[in-house]
């Protein structure tokens, strides 16, 4: 089945820090997620993302829709500790909007103050 | 507004038991679905309903039924618990039933479950 790798699977990082994670799928996605979950909750969603190549920003979060239609970043400038918590991208492929959504593993952040 | 709740937000079974866990949306949401979270495993979709009525498989279905009598409502059974379905057990709604939006997926806060 379809599968998405996320990278990396932690990081330790000092505040004001820029930081950088990705997934990439084995298969062509139409959609890509990025969510994030703080500690004892459920995820929110960040940021979708509908068409390859775009590139879309909430805040001090950018994310982006591969051209190959296989992978997805997300970026978080200068990181604050209200950032820490896990990231998680999300992929859903098959025809139109049918597909079921595939977590990827998740990235776990942690901010030095 | 509630949102996505769950119930209980804690729960210790012994191996055989069964239970039910409680979700509820209060947004008109048709779309509705349970995941298991793992350590390094992410979330795993375990069964999801499109509208009341109608329910379906997902990932990881065995040893789980779930139901669709409400558009609010979706409970998870366990219906003979194992030490492999502890877990963190999310609920999630989306406003679409299929077609765009689904993927926009509200959660509930989680049930952490511990079978010994």
């Amino acid at each position: 089945g379809q599968q998405l790798n996320q990278s990396p699977q932690s990081m330790f990082i000092q505040e004001g820090e820029d930081v950088s994670m990705n997934c990439t799928s084995s298969s062509i996605f139409n959609t890509w997620l990025w969510y994030k979950q703080d500690p004892g909750e459920g995820p929110v969603l960040l940021i979708a993302l509908y068409k390859a190549g775009e590139l879309t920003s909430n805040g001090r979060l950018t994310a982006q829709f591969g051209i190959t239609r296989k992978d997805s970043f997300l970026n978080i400038s200068a990181s604050i500790p209200s950032d820490v918590g896990i990231y998680f991208c999300a992929g859903r492929g098959g025809s139109g909007n049918t597909g079921k959504l595939i977590f990827g593993q998740g990235t776990t952040l942690q901010v030095k103050p | 507004n509630a949102g996505v709740t769950q119930t209980p937000k804690f729960q210790v079974l012994k191996t055989g038991q069964s239970m039910t866990l409680q979700c509820a949306q209060d947004m008109n949401h048709e779309y509705m679905s349970w995941y298991r979270q793992d350590p390094g495993m992410g979330l795993r979709l375990i069964h999801y309903s499109v509208g009341a009525g109608i329910t379906d498989q997902g990932e990881v279905p065995n040893g789980y039924n779930v139901s669709r009598s409400t558009t609010e409502d979706f409970p998870l059974r366990l219906l003979s618990a194992a030490p492999s379905q502890t877990s963190v057990y999310f609920c999630a709604s989306s406003y679409s039933g299929a077609g765009a939006g689904n993927e926009k997926l509200f959660f509930g806060s989680g049930t952490q479950l511990s079978v010994l």
